[in-house]
């Protein structure tokens, strides 16, 4: 069975001390991890793709890599704007056609 | 439109009740799939379409769950015989291509409360 784990489930920090959010999975065949956004009220938001172990994506203040058995979102000299619900989530082989989601960091950027 | 729309936003039903939620995706958007999300989880996979056909219903907790996309564009979730274990917010997304890799865009939700 599909799993995806992140930690810390929540996570407090001050307005531009960096830190990292981590996404531990197990998958049969990954055909891509993804990153989301959430807010209150409303929908994820797509934040990133990544596709094999090695491979890395920015935007932003956010970075994000991804190894074999884990991914990480670098959050470098965030803003209260930054707030928000960050979801994880896979994509098995074998055809599945939905995202397995973890249950995401509730990340809080004081002022 | 410009995002995926859904409605009702918030839906109060008492148990028992039957419920459909409607959602409107991006114009020309081939793949469309429902999860759903409990308070404090992360979205859980429902069903998937790729326009019309539903390839993928393997998600659906229970037969009293039921889906469509008859022309291909907008779709329903209906769930008969509400249980409180169904509340939660039903979303709705969308993706230009007919593969589950490809960026989803998602509706603000469905949130449905059973008394």
């Amino acid at each position: 069975e599909d799993q995806v784990t992140q930690s810390p489930e929540a996570l407090r920090l001050q307005e531009g001390e960096s830190s990292s959010l981590n996404c531990s999975y197990t998958v049969s065949g990954l055909r891509g991890l993804f990153w989301y956004r959430q807010d209150p009220g409303k929908g994820p938001e797509f934040l990133f793709t990544l596709y094999s172990a090695g491979e890395e994506k920015e935007k932003e203040r956010l970075k994000a890599t991804l190894t074999k058995k884990e991914s990480f979102l670098h959050i470098t000299a965030p803003k209260p704007e930054d707030s928000a619900t960050y979801l994880c989530a896979v994509l098995a082989g074998g055809g599945a056609d939905g995202l397995t989601f973890g249950k995401g960091t509730h990340l809080i950027i004081q002022p | 439109g410009a995002g995926v729309s859904q409605s009702p936003r918030y839906k109060v039903a008492k148990r028992g009740q039957d419920v459909a939620l409607r959602c409107d995706p991006i114009s020309g958007h081939v793949s469309l799939f429902w999860y759903q999300q409990a308070l404090g989880q992360g979205p859980e996979f429902l069903t998937y379409f790729q326009n019309e056909a539903q390839l993928d219903k393997s998600g659906l907790p229970s037969d009293r769950f039921f889906a469509e996309r008859p022309e291909g564009s907008v779709s329903t979730l209906k769930i008969q015989r509400t249980q409180q274990e169904d509340s939660a917010v039903y979303l709705c997304a969308s993706s230009l291509a007919g593969t589950g890799a490809n960026v989803l865009t998602f509706g603000a939700g469905s949130r449905l409360t059973v008394l």
